[in-house]
């Protein structure tokens, strides 16, 4: 079956520190693969995806994803933490051509000064 | 352009009383999907659907919950005699018309939280 794991529930980070979430995936074809941030009482937010091509993926406010067939991993990664990332992260997989997304439990990340 | 609008974004409902929830998806976009977030958990697919038709409805429950997306107005969540484990926040997401060979990206609405006390 189609799952995701983030194996990480809370990360705290120091801004100015570089940041990396992890995630894996299981699933039979070649995936397509999202990052989403949710602020609290938010909605979802995409930050990247990834459909075919390029394994290192750009997203948007200086986020990078790198996907790697071989280990199963979409991690998501950002060289310089801001204030203003602190967020919840999921990681999500397209289930077929219905659509649907499988998400993680997602991983919280704090920021500290 | 206006995103996907959900509401009302907050909903009180007593046990056993019917909760109904709204999702406009985005100018030009037909089909919807149906998220339920429970407390500490990711988001869990419910249902998706494109206009007067239920594409696949392999996440909701069997009983008391039911969605629509009519051929005018927005799609609604119905959930019937409404339980204490009903309580979660339910998103909405919307994607243009799927081509063969591609998969769509889906766009949130801020989502309705649902308290049944």
């Amino acid at each position: 079956a189609q799952s995701v794991t983030q194996p990480d529930i809370h990360i705290t980070v120091s801004e100015g520190a570089s940041l990396e979430l992890r995630c894996n995936y299981s699933y039979g074809a070649t995936p397509y693969l999202f990052w989403y941030v949710q602020s609290p009482g938010q909605g979802l937010q995409l930050l990247l995806k990834y459909f075919s091509g390029d394994t290192l993926v750009q997203g948007i406010k200086g986020f990078e994803a790198e996907f790697k067939r071989s280990q199963s991993s979409f991690n998501l990664r950002k060289p310089s933490v801001h204030w203003s990332d602190a967020a919840e992260y999921f990681c999500a997989v397209g289930a077929g051509s219905q659509g649907n997304l499988i998400f993680g439990k997602g991983t919280k990340l704090s920021v500290k000064p | 352009n206006a995103g996907v609008m959900q509401n009302p974004r907050h909903l009180v409902r007593r046990r056993g009383q019917e909760a109904r929830l709204r999702c406009s998806p985005m100018k030009g976009h037909s089909h919807v999907y149906w998220y339920r977030q429970l407390p500490e958990e990711g988001l869990k697919f419910m249902v998706y659907l494109q206009k007067e038709n239920i594409i696949d409805e392999s996440g909701m429950p069997k009983e008391r919950f039911s969605a629509e997306f009519p051929k005018e107005g927005p799609s609604i969540l119905r959930i019937q005699q409404v339980v204490r484990g009903d309580s979660a926040a339910y998103f909405c997401a919307s994607s243009p018309a799927t081509g063969t060979r591609s998969y769509n990206e889906q766009f949130f609405g801020p989502g309705t939280r649902l308290t049944v006390l």
